[in-house]
């Protein structure tokens, strides 16, 4: 079993819809999450961090960490075309980030 | 007023050579990281140095060797390349002693191996 697992995508949704990118991962004693948007071309940039049970919100980004089912997502609201990214979960097993394969977002206009 | 900038940006070499890429950080952080990332965009941890005591050494050939001058540099070498080094590292820094923080990503250097 596979650290941290995503579907690779591609996903693709309408502007304005909810975009919902999911990742579960193996390690129990993990005790943070993380979510980066990657660019083509470019570096991994953080957008979400969580830490506890529970939604935590920024802007049109909520994530959402249930550490009894091993789980976490992203929800993008109002999607709009500058999200088309590959979004890539991390989560920290032993203290190490360790990060999933990433789902590859469209947002079609 | 870059945060963490690597150089060279591209590297192209031929197999058998010995490159290498450097870091440097200007956030006062305590931990920097080299990652790897594959053709498949598959992004792992190669090393992790805190204040220039190496923490972290993941399963890496010991063709690379990571050296850390001071706190805001981290330098990988890499020896006799082979074609299955080609990908793009990136360098990273936080200020946590493990990766439990925010790291922050420098731009990247892609490295062909011919």
């Amino acid at each position: 079993q596979k650290e941290v697992e995503q579907n690779s995508g591609p996903l693709s949704v309408p502007e304005g819809a909810i975009a919902s990118l999911n990742c579960t991962y193996s390690d129990r004693g993990s005790q943070s999450f993380f979510w980066y948007r990657q660019y083509s071309g470019k570096s991994p940039e953080l957008i979400m961090s969580i830490y506890s049970n529970g939604d935590k919100e920024d802007g049109r980004f909520t994530a959402q960490l249930n550490k009894a089912s091993q789980y976490v997502s992203l929800l993008i609201r109002d999607s709009q075309p500058s999200d088309s990214a590959t979004y890539l979960c991390a989560v920290t097993p032993g203290g190490k980030l360790t990060f999933g394969t990433g789902t590859r977002l469209t947002i079609i206009p | 007023d870059t945060a963490v900038s690597q150089t060279p940006k591209y590297l192209v070499t031929q197999m058998g050579n010995d490159k290498s890429i450097k870091c440097e950080q200007n956030l006062g952080h305590d931990t920097m990281y080299w990652y790897k990332q594959d053709s498949k965009k598959f992004l792992k941890i190669m090393f992790s140095y805190n204040n220039k005591e190496l923490i972290i050494n993941e399963t890496v050939p010991n063709r690379f060797s990571p050296k850390s001058p001071d706190k805001a540099h981290l330098n990988l070498h890499i020896n006799s390349l082979e074609l299955g080094d080609s990908a793009v590292y990136f360098c990273a820094s936080s200020q946590a002693v493990l990766g439990t923080d925010t790291q922050y990503f420098g731009p990247g250097t892609r490295l062909t191996v011919l």
